[in-house]
């Protein structure tokens, strides 16, 4: 398996433009989770899915962040418009759904700066 | 309060040092838990997952205390490589799937 793939591994970009970071959970897990971690406050869940429907968006920043997961391969986290506030690393992670000790894998995160 | 909490340190040790790391969390209906290894630069990776009767990957040793509701980890005869940010995960499936992570502790083995 090939794992949790995400794309691009880096981004930059200029405040005001709209940034998409895309993910591909490891096939037959259930559970896809948007991080974004920063020095300054660690490892934060965004939001989570289960069986393509979202779950808990509390963690999302503000509206100018959406996710989507039109299909079991695939979801997107948008930013849109960028600020440079938004510059961290976003990790996508996968989990099979509904049994213990089932653990999350991620991917190798997107590097994302804001100028 | 913080669902998952950890010491940050940083924990600065020479080779061969045993090193312990502690954890709780603060919902009794979490269900498992592990500790994952985040080396600098990198995603987080699992290292082992913790089990109610204790377990142990080599020189590292996993324990959970659901009665006071911590989780340790301990590090025997550390190598160089073992420098790296160690996190605390718990996962609760009763509202859903949801994993909490510490903020990760950090350890740095020197020469």
């Amino acid at each position: 398996d090939a794992g949790v793939i995400q794309s691009p591994r880096h981004e930059v970009t200029e405040m005001g433009q709209e940034v998409t970071l895309r993910c591909k959970p490891i096939s037959g897990h259930n559970s896809l989770f948007w991080y974004r971690q920063t020095m300054m406050r660690g490892l934060e869940l965004l939001i989570y899915f289960n069986n393509n429907v979202p779950i808990d968006d509390s963690g999302m920043p503000e509206d100018r962040f959406s996710a989507k997961m039109p299909n079991a391969s695939f979801s997107t986290l948008k930013i849109q418009p960028s600020e440079p506030r938004d510059s961290a690393v976003y990790f996508c992670a996968s989990s099979p759904l509904g049994g213990y000790q089932e653990t999350q894998y991620f991917g190798p995160g997107t590097r994302l700066l804001v100028l | 309060r913080k669902e998952v909490e950890q010491d940050p340190g940083p924990f600065n040790v020479p080779e061969g040092a045993t090193v312990a790391f502690n954890c709780t969390y603060s919902n009794s209906a979490s269900q498992s838990f592990f500790w994952y290894r985040q080396d600098c630069r990198k995603e987080p990776k699992l290292l082992m997952s913790v089990y109610s009767s204790g377990n142990e990957d080599g020189r590292f040793t996993a324990q959970l205390n659901r009665a006071s509701q911590y989780i340790s980890l301990l590090i025997r005869d550390s190598k160089l490589s073992d420098s790296a940010t160690y996190l605390c995960v718990v996962n609760k499936m009763d509202t859903g799937n949801q994993f909490y992570f510490g903020t990760g502790t950090s350890l740095t083995v020197i020469p």
